[in-house]
């Protein structure tokens, strides 16, 4: 079983529409979570931390459930520019290794 | 401000060629360090960390190394190129912090063995 498992996608979108991406991780003891975002080519980028408690950026909602083992992102009023790959991060080994998902490839259409 | 610089930023090798990548990084001590590579349309693959100077954990059996030799310097190397070995290889780093910790990545090298 893989470490982090997300769904490749690719989601097809409208603009403004709502979207949501789950990851899973099999570690339970895994200590941190992020989304980062990858434009075509080039490196990839923090979107945002995955709080404990679930946090929201603006259009974006990051939610964190341990008991499940999985991490959310939703994507609200999604804008062409949205248009891009998201990838899961969990961090292990007290925190030093951070190992990525495969990526979920969103393409938001006018 | 931290910065991190990677070259070359495209390469292109014959099989059987060696190869050496290199990564620094400024404006932070004691960094993690973080070697991936990204086959084309595919994710992240963590191939060497390293929590300090001469520690590398290695996850991907193959016939790559990693090297340490200085706290903010990271070395990819491997003595013989293969085909599967083409892709886009990214260095980052980070400093443990939580649920803040953030790994910030080099621009990539794009390796292409023929």
């Amino acid at each position: 079983r893989k470490e982090v498992e997300q769904d490749p996608g690719p989601f097809n979108v409208p603009e403004g529409a709502t979207v949501a991406f789950n990851c899973t991780y099999s570690n339970s003891a895994s200590q941190s979570f992020f989304w980062y975002r990858q434009d075509c080519r080039k490196e990839p980028k923090l979107l945002m931390s995955v709080y404990s408690s679930g946090n929201e950026d603006g259009r974006f909602t990051a939610q964190l459930n341990r008991a499940s083992q999985y991490i959310s992102l939703l994507i609200r009023d999604s804008k062409l520019s949205d248009s891009a790959t998201y990838l899961c991060v969990v961090t292990m080994e007290y925190g030093n290794k951070l190992v990525f998902g495969a990526g979920t490839i969103l393409r938001v259409k006018s | 401000s931290q910065t991190i610089h990677q070259w070359p930023a495209t390469l292109v090798q014959p099989v059987g060629s060696p190869l050496s990548l290199e990564c620094t990084v400024e404006g932070t001590s004691n960094p993690n360090l973080y070697w991936y590579r990204q086959a084309a349309g595919r994710g992240l693959q963590l191939l060497f960390y390293s929590v300090g100077i001469g520690q590398i954990s290695s996850e991907v059996p193959q016939n790559l190394s990693a090297s340490r030799p200085q706290d903010r310097q990271f070395i990819l190397s491997s003595k013989k190129l293969l085909l599967s070995d083409s892709g886009f290889y990214l260095c980052a780093w980070s400093v443990l912090g939580g649920e803040n910790t953030e790994a910030f990545f080099g621009q990539g090298t794009r390796l292409t063995v023929v």
